[in-house]
């Protein structure tokens, strides 16, 4: 089976660009999280997609924003790219379910790092 | 608000040495649930554990264990006989709400040396 992808690995913008990431979750996984890492803040919960529709945010401005489509591959969008944005972008899969909580057991992918210029 | 607390930054034993990591929660929700996550060298974050505020049993899956207690809102983490390929960054976290409000503590990095 194969595991959680996302492309691109590796990413240098520019501030004041925007940036799409793609994640591909495990086939039958019908959400997906995504989180940013940054060595100032740590581990931060950006949101999570369940059945295309946006089931939880975390506390990031209005410039991120993300999107399931119906295969439950997930983008996430940063417009107006700011220096602080530079970190490891994860994403996880899992197979949550409507009536129950999301975040059995997770897969993550291996993170795209951003580099804001 | 919610909040995770590794008071240990970093920590290292000597390989088939016991350790246990610290994690320390704040909540006034009665339910929500409790994560530990490895993230080795390579970056990418393991899922190790998820257990939920009416659930204090503790766990143990091989050489890990969890003890969950909820009177000193503590939610630790032991390897038993560490090895070398137990180095790397844990994470505790905390999310309520059923995944609202998801919060992850700073981290502990352990380093097993041969």
């Amino acid at each position: 089976k194969a595991g959680v992808t996302q492309t691109p690995r590796y990413l240098i913008k520019t501030r004041g660009q925007q940036v799409t990431l793609s994640c591909s979750p495990i086939s039958g996984h019908r959400s997906v999280s995504w989180y940013q890492q940054t060595p100032g803040q740590g581990l931060q919960f950006l949101f999570e997609y369940f059945s295309e529709t946006q089931r939880n945010k975390g506390n990031f401005p209005g410039r991120f924003s993300g999107r399931q489509f119906s295969n439950s591959r997930s983008e996430m969008n940063v417009s107006t790219l700011e220096l602080g944005d530079s970190a490891l972008y994860l994403c996880a899969s899992s197979t949550g379910g409507l009536t129950t909580p999301s975040y059995n057991e997770q897969f993550f992918g291996p993170g795209t790092r951003l580099t804001v210029l | 608000a919610q909040k995770v607390t590794q008071a240990q930054t970093e920590i290292s034993v000597v390989e088939k040495e016991d350790v246990t990591l610290d994690c320390v929660y704040e909540t006034r929700d009665t339910t929500y649930y409790l994560f530990w996550y490895k993230q080795p060298p390579s970056g990418e974050l393991v899922f190790l554990i998820r257990r939920n505020s009416f659930d204090e049993q503790n766990e143990i899956s091989g050489r890990y264990s969890w003890n969950f207690q909820k009177s000193t809102s503590s939610f630790n983490f032991t390897i038993t006989a560490s090895q070398v390929v137990d180095s790397a960054v844990y994470f505790c976290a905390l999310s309520v709400n059923y995944g609202q409000n998801f919060v992850f503590g700073p981290g502990t990095r352990l380093s097993v040396l041969p």
